[in-house]
């Protein structure tokens, strides 16, 4: 079972590049999350979209950006990265109502 | 917001004590409450969970205990083994809408 796959595993941007992470997810969620992970500071929720169609804000959603493009991807997008960006990030998904969250492994991005 | 504090955030044990790792939170309206393991390179991983109406949960070595009036609740692991060596993390949620997450614990089981 291959669950949540995040694209790229890592990634090095210049200050003010602008990228896309790529999130999939086989088990036929309905709910899928961006978090970021900090140095301390645990994860932090940057977007969530319920069901496909509504994405809706978290803790930390400036600088970005998100597309749930159908049942199965999210992707969230950096239109102009900055070295604050730094980050691992995380992307999750869930049935929905009632249900725990199923991590990928996680995209660790380095901004210069 | 809710705030989850965690705490300690590293606990070193000899292989077969148990650990005991601790939150808190602030939002009273939580009611879901799922600890995560995250080993080195890899996603947190839901180990055990709680809900509100409930206020122990046992799964062979793990348990979890809430106490809503104090609003705190506790992971206990017995018997620990260096495999369970890894950051663990508690959760808060209303309504699984929104996860808020502690800041996490080493845990290190010495052989």
């Amino acid at each position: 079972n291959a669950g949540v796959t995040q694209t790229p595993k890592f990634q090095v941007l210049k200050t003010g590049q602008s990228m896309t992470l790529q999130c999939a997810q086989d088990m036929n969620h309905n709910s899928m999350y961006w978090y970021r992970q900090d140095p301390g500071m645990g994860l932090r929720l940057i977007y969530y979209s319920a069901s496909e169609g509504t994405t809706d804000k978290g803790e930390v959603p400036n600088g970005y950006n998100v597309s749930r493009l159908n049942k199965r991807e999210f992707s969230l997008r950096l239109e102009s990265a900055a070295p604050s960006q730094t980050s691992v990030y995380f992307c999750a998904s869930s049935e929905g109502v009632s249900s725990a969250q199923h991590f990928g492994d996680g995209t660790r991005l380095s901004i210069l | 917001g809710e705030n989850v504090e965690q705490h300690p955030s590293t606990l070193s044990v000899q292989e077969g004590d148990s650990a005991v790792i601790k939150c808190t939170y602030s939002d009273s309206a939580s009611n879901y409450f799922p600890w995560y393991k995250q080993e080195l390179g890899k996603g947190p991983q839901l180990i055990i969970d709680i809900r509100s109406n409930v206020g122990e949960k046992k799964d062979q070595r793990i348990a979890v205990t809430l106490n809503k009036t104090a609003k705190h609740f506790s992971l206990h692991i017995t018997e620990t083994q260096p495999e369970d060596s890894a950051v663990y993390f508690c959760a808060a949620s209303i309504n699984f809408n929104k996860f808020y997450f502690g800041s996490g614990t080493k845990l290190n089981v010495k052989p």
